[in-house]
């Protein structure tokens, strides 16, 4: 039982690149959620999917998008890649039977650099 | 609209001593309210959470917080840090469809 992988580790872009993170999850989950960590700003929605076939935008989706591929995957591509989105990214899942009090467990993340 | 506020962005104490992390959110629904820790260079995971019932929830490592509706606070203290306990910690709290709203971290750095 892995938990929620991410793939790659680390990355680094030049502006204007494209690239797609990826993110799975083994625990039979519905809910997955993409977020941005920056210094002093804490962890900010990107993009989530409460279940399979759906997707929403969070706080910051400007410049990405997302396909929940199936009920495992949930992956986050930046089409054109930006400085100010070198960051680092974490994917998180969750079971949501028990409705708003299941827990959300993340990836270990994906630092991305854009230059 | 729902916000958290962690007050301390930086936290160093001295091993052994008492610790508190400070956490403060705004809303105008019933909410639920985690701490989350980040260990360097890895993900986050879940330390503890408030849903409902008793106001004192402990993790499994020593740590404790208190759920305090009237001030809208729920600090996470620790009577005796350790080396392994620096780390980011992380105050979050649940709206809508399950989504989290993170405040903006503390850094926890227990020194020898």
């Amino acid at each position: 039982n892995a938990g929620v992988t991410q793939t790659p580790k680390f990355q680094v872009l030049k502006t204007g690149q494209s690239m797609t993170l990826q993110c799975a999850q083994d625990m039979n989950h519905n809910s997955m959620y993409w977020y941005r960590q920056d210094p002093g700003m804490g962890l900010r929605l990107i993009y989530y999917s409460a279940s399979e076939g759906t997707t929403d935008k969070g706080e910051v989706p400007n410049g990405y998008n997302v396909s929940r591929l199936n009920k495992r995957e949930f992956s986050l591509r930046l089409e054109s890649a930006a400085p100010s989105q070198t960051s680092v990214y974490f994917c998180a899942s969750r079971r949501t039977s028990g409705g708003a009090t299941d827990t959300q467990y993340f990836g270990p993340g994906t630092r991305l650099t854009v230059l | 609209a729902q916000s958290v506020t962690q007050l301390d962005s930086q936290v160093p104490v001295f091993e052994e001593a008492p610790v508190e992390l400070r956490c403060n959110y705004s809303s105008s629904v019933s909410v639920y309210l985690f701490w989350y820790v980040q260990y360097p260079n890895q993900g986050l995971q879940l330390l503890l959470k408030y849903l409902s019932g008793s106001t004192l929830v402990e993790s499994i490592n020593g740590f404790e917080a208190e759920f305090n509706k009237s001030q809208t606070s729920f600090h996470l203290r620790k009577p005796s840090v350790h080396i392994s306990d620096t780390a980011e910690y992380f105050c979050a709290v649940t709206i809508q469809g399950g989504k989290l709203i993170f405040g903006q971290g503390t850094e926890l750095s227990v020194k020898p």
